[in-house]
């Protein structure tokens, strides 16, 4: 079974400065892995997701997230943050298996301080 | 393209009431999840469909939730009866293929009073 680690449930940073938001997962098997963004009042949205090739993923909003498989680890980065960045972020993992459920770790609230 | 459509948006019943949620996931997509989110459990999967089939239904809470898709357009999540414990907001998400990730609806807020 799979699992995932989102080590810090709050993670405060000042406009503008950088930020990364640790994740760890625990697999048997290869995985995929998945950063997600919610928004106050709203649903999951995909913010990127490594899937094979390149260990640095790109994803939308300025996001980026580094694969690293001796640490198991999927850190999600932003050189520079703004207050629309304000949300809840949530890792995500899956087997490359016939087992399609993806799971998600406890998220982390990102606080953008003026 | 309308994303995936959940209604009602909140919805607040006294306890012992009949709820039932609904979903339209994305037009093709051939997998469904149900979810829910609290601050104490963060997000659990409930259950999840393939091609209409309930596929893995082990995260169902007990036997006053149960789920349906009659149709690729459509699903249902009942509780009967409800209890202030599944106050939470529940999401349905779908998927093509689970390695491109979900699309998630807006999800509903319930509230058992």
């Amino acid at each position: 079974a799979q699992s995932v680690t989102q080590l810090d449930s709050q993670v405060p940073v000042f406009e503008e400065a950088p930020v990364e938001l640790r994740c760890n997962y625990s697999s048997s098997v290869s995985v995929y892995l998945f950063w997600y963004v919610q928004y106050p009042n709203q649903g999951l949205q995909l913010l990127l997701k490594y899937l094979s090739g390149s260990t640095l993923v790109k994803g939308i909003n300025g996001f980026e997230a580094e694969f690293n498989k001796s640490q198991t680890s999927f850190h999600l980065r932003k050189p520079s943050v703004h207050i629309s960045d304000t949300a809840e972020y949530f890792c995500a993992v899956r087997a490359m298996n016939r087992d399609d459920k993806i799971i998600f770790g406890k998220g982390t609230r990102l606080h953008i301080l003026p | 393209d309308a994303g995936v459509i959940q209604s009602p948006r909140h919805e607040v019943t006294e306890m012992g009431q009949e709820v039932t949620l609904r979903c339209k996931p994305i037009s093709g997509h051939d997998y469904l999840f149900w979810y829910r989110q609290t601050m104490m459990r963060g997000l659990e999967l409930l259950i999840y469909f393939n091609n209409n089939v309930p596929i893995d239904d082990s995260g169902m809470p007990e036997d006053r939730f149960s789920a349906k898709m009659p149709n690729a357009s459509f699903s249902t999540l009942k509780i009967q009866p409800s209890e202030p414990r599944d106050s939470a907001v529940y999401f349905c998400a779908s998927s093509s293929t689970p390695n491109y990730g979900y699309t998630f609806g807006s999800g509903t807020r319930l509230t058992v009073v």
